[in-house]
């Protein structure tokens, strides 16, 4: 298995601008997770999914922010508009029904937003 | 609402050392207990983790961690650290076995 893959590893884009980040889970698992990792802040759980269902969202800053799983092996971020402090490395992990609770991170976006 | 506290937020030691780092949660339930690992550049990787049993749990590269349950602590310690063990270590805790919360990390600089 490849792991789990995210999309873009970097994005640089101007304040205003719309910012999708995309991540394919490990195939058979059924959670999935976005984490936003900054300096000030560290690894916050924005949100996460079970079974393509969101179940807390609690996490996501504001409502510029937003996340689907239309299907098990595919799910987005977007963030419209984007903001200056929107700048951070974004994480997706996901995890499987006999994973013994153990996640599996990809490698990360990195957004700046200009 | 359920936490994860890291107390350091950088340790710097010397190659050979000894390394003891600090993890407390709120309590919540049932919890699973973990510890990550991010070396420079890299995304994380689990170093070890405590579901029930010997509180006393080994991982990777000669990392232990203990439970104490009624200190809801979960330290990381490793005797003798080396220069590649340079990284960002985060616990984390799972509640109920559902959501994954992370600390805010601590970062470990060995020097050579």
């Amino acid at each position: 298995d490849a792991g789990v893959i995210q999309s873009p590893r970097h994005e640089v884009t101007e304040m205003g601008q719309e910012v999708t980040l995309r991540c394919k889970p490990i195939s058979g698992h059924n959670s999935l997770f976005w984490y936003r990792q900054t300096m000030m802040r560290g690894l916050e759980l924005l949100i996460y999914f079970n079974n393509n269902v969101p179940i807390d969202d609690s996490g996501m800053p504001e409502d510029r922010f937003s996340a689907k799983m239309p299907n098990a092996s595919f799910s987005t971020l977007k963030i419209q508009p984007s903001e200056p402090r929107d700048s951070a490395v974004y994480f997706c992990a996901s995890r499987g029904v006999s994973g013994a609770n153990v996640l599996t991170f990809g490698a990360g976006s990195r957004l700046t937003v200009l | 609402a359920q936490s994860v506290s890291q107390h350091n937020h950088h340790v710097i030691l010397s190659e050979a050392a000894s390394l003891e780092l600090g993890c407390n949660y709120s309590y919540g339930g049932t919890v699973n207990l973990f510890w990550y690992v991010q070396y420079p550049g890299q995304h994380l990787q689990l170093l070890l983790k405590y579901f029930s049993g010997d509180p006393l749990v080994k991982g990777i590269k000669g990392f232990e961690a203990e439970f104490i349950k009624s200190k809801f602590s979960f330290n990381l310690r490793k005797p003798s650290v080396q220069w590649s063990d340079t990284a960002e270590y985060f616990c984390a805790v799972s509640y109920n076995n559902n959501d994954m919360r992370f600390g805010a990390g601590t970062r470990l600089t060995v020097k050579p």
